[in-house]
């Protein structure tokens, strides 16, 4: 069975500090993974995704996660965060056969990125 | 276009009642999942719907049921509630003409508490 551990549950950082998130999956078959980010109160949002390709992967507000197949890993980072990125972020997998939409997401428990002035 | 709503926002409900959850996707958005989240567990999956049709499950007991209507909205139901049931409820929707690359599109949750 497929599985997500996200190493740490909680981050603490200064704002301007880089961070990383760690993530590691387990899968017989090859797998698509995503990174969701939950801010308080509301629900979560997609940050970036790896489906094929180049396994270096950006968002749209500097975040980056690469993916490594060797060692099963898709680490999230980014080199100077700010106060508002403090949110939890999941990182989740779906397997490649699976085909259709991205319905049957496996989600890791979380890391809790808080960021301090 | 509006996002995906989900009502009530909050409930309260006592031991071996039942609870019905709403959910209204993005319009278009025919694929609707949904996930229970806990501090313990984090975000398991309860199960996808496609035009009206359960297309996979998670591993629940099936006190846990959904349905999905014509016009996409779906709901969730669960019987015979217990303690470990109290949890907030995600309902996601995605366009599944995208493939596995669109994106979920997920409600603030319903946040369910049982006594």
């Amino acid at each position: 069975a497929q599985s997500v551990t996200q190493l740490d549950s909680q981050v603490p950082v200064f704002e301007e500090a880089p961070v990383e998130l760690r993530c590691n999956y387990s899968s017989s078959v090859s797998v698509y993974l995503f990174w969701y980010v939950q801010y308080p109160n509301q629900g979560l949002q997609l940050l970036l995704k790896y489906l094929s390709g180049s396994t270096l992967v950006e968002s749209i507000n500097g975040f980056e996660a690469e993916f490594n197949k060797s060692q099963t890993s898709f680490h999230l980072r980014k080199p100077s965060v700010h106060i508002s990125d403090t949110a939890e972020y999941f990182c989740a997998v779906i397997l490649s056969n699976y085909g259709g939409s991205q319905g049957n997401l496996i989600f890791g428990k979380g890391t809790k990125l808080s960021v301090k002035p | 276009k509006a996002g995906v709503t989900q009502t009530p926002r909050y409930l309260i409900k006592t031991r071996g009642q039942q609870v019905t959850l709403s959910c209204s996707p993005i319009s278009g958005h025919r694929s609707v999942s949904w996930y229970q989240q806990t501090p313990g567990q984090g975000l398991q999956f309860l199960f996808e719907y496609f035009s009206e049709t359960q297309r996979n499950k998670g591993n629940f007991p099936g006190r846990f049921s959904g349905r999905q209507f014509s016009n996409s909205r779906s709901e969730m139901n669960v019987s015979t509630l217990e303690l470990g049931d109290s949890a907030l409820y995600l309902c996601a929707s995605s366009d599944p003409r995208g493939g596995v690359g669109s994106p979920l599109h997920f409600g603030n949750g319903t946040r369910l508490t049982v006594t």
